[in-house]
């Protein structure tokens, strides 16, 4: 159980353009989801966190114009990446929260790279 | 922000060595994961020690917890080629989400 899925794997587009990234819980139900990025070489740095049918939070330094959550659903959450350009390229991770029954666990998806050209 | 901080940032063994990796956080915590990332992947969870708890066993993997120093190592024994990774820390504090340290890199050379 506890399982979170990420869609798309990898993405290449070209700078300007918007890019979207899901991120589903399978089989709980996800009250609280956060959305992590991660630069080649260092550490996940939380961008934000977002709570289903409520506007998201984010982290100080990270443009909510720019990086666009959506949480509509308990299973799901989205993050667009707005007019992307090449210094957005990074190792995009999210995480969820089972509001069911496990507290203060988190579930990790697999991970979204994007490559910006 | 970043709370964890890991040492060495990087280190270099030689398989079947063990590798202790440490970790120091700032403030109170409600537990502390480790986590493993392959280059380029997702994350894996290792193992979680709760505040109250100073040590932790699963497997080859041996954790402890020292809250009066706020920090915390992670021991690999008889290490393996397989284990070359990164290896983060993460701490949780009341409701907050997990926050990372900055890793430790490490080599198993066969």
């Amino acid at each position: 159980g506890a399982v979170v899925s990420q869609h798309p794997s990898r993405v290449i587009c070209k700078s300007g353009t918007s890019v979207k990234i899901e991120c589903r819980s399978l089989d709980f139900q996800a009250t609280t989801m956060f959305w992590y990025r991660q630069f080649p070489k260092q550490s996940l740095m939380l961008m934000a966190t977002s709570n289903e049918g409520s506007k998201a939070t984010y982290e100080q330094g990270v443009e909510k114009d720019k990086f666009l959550i959506n949480h509509a659903s308990l299973t799901l959450s989205t993050l667009t990446v707005t007019s992307a350009h090449p210094e957005d390229s990074s190792f995009y991770i999210c995480s969820a929260r089972d509001g069911g029954g496990r507290p203060g666990e988190q579930f990790f998806g697999p991970g979204t790279r994007l490559t910006v050209l | 922000s970043q709370q964890g901080e890991e040492d060495p940032q990087a280190l270099s063994i030689q398989e079947g060595e063990n590798a202790t990796m440490n970790c120091s956080y700032k403030t109170s915590i409600n537990n502390l994961q480790w986590y493993r990332q392959n280059s380029g992947r997702g994350l894996v969870h290792l193992i979680l020690i709760r505040s109250n708890e100073r040590e932790k066993h699963s497997g080859r993997l041996r954790v402890t917890l020292d809250t009066s120093k706020k920090s915390s190592s992670l021991l690999i024994t008889a290490s393996r080629a397989a284990d070359t990774a990164s290896y983060f820390c993460a701490t949780v504090s009341g409701n907050t989400p997990l926050v990372f340290g900055k890793g430790t890199r490490l080599s198993v050379i066969a």
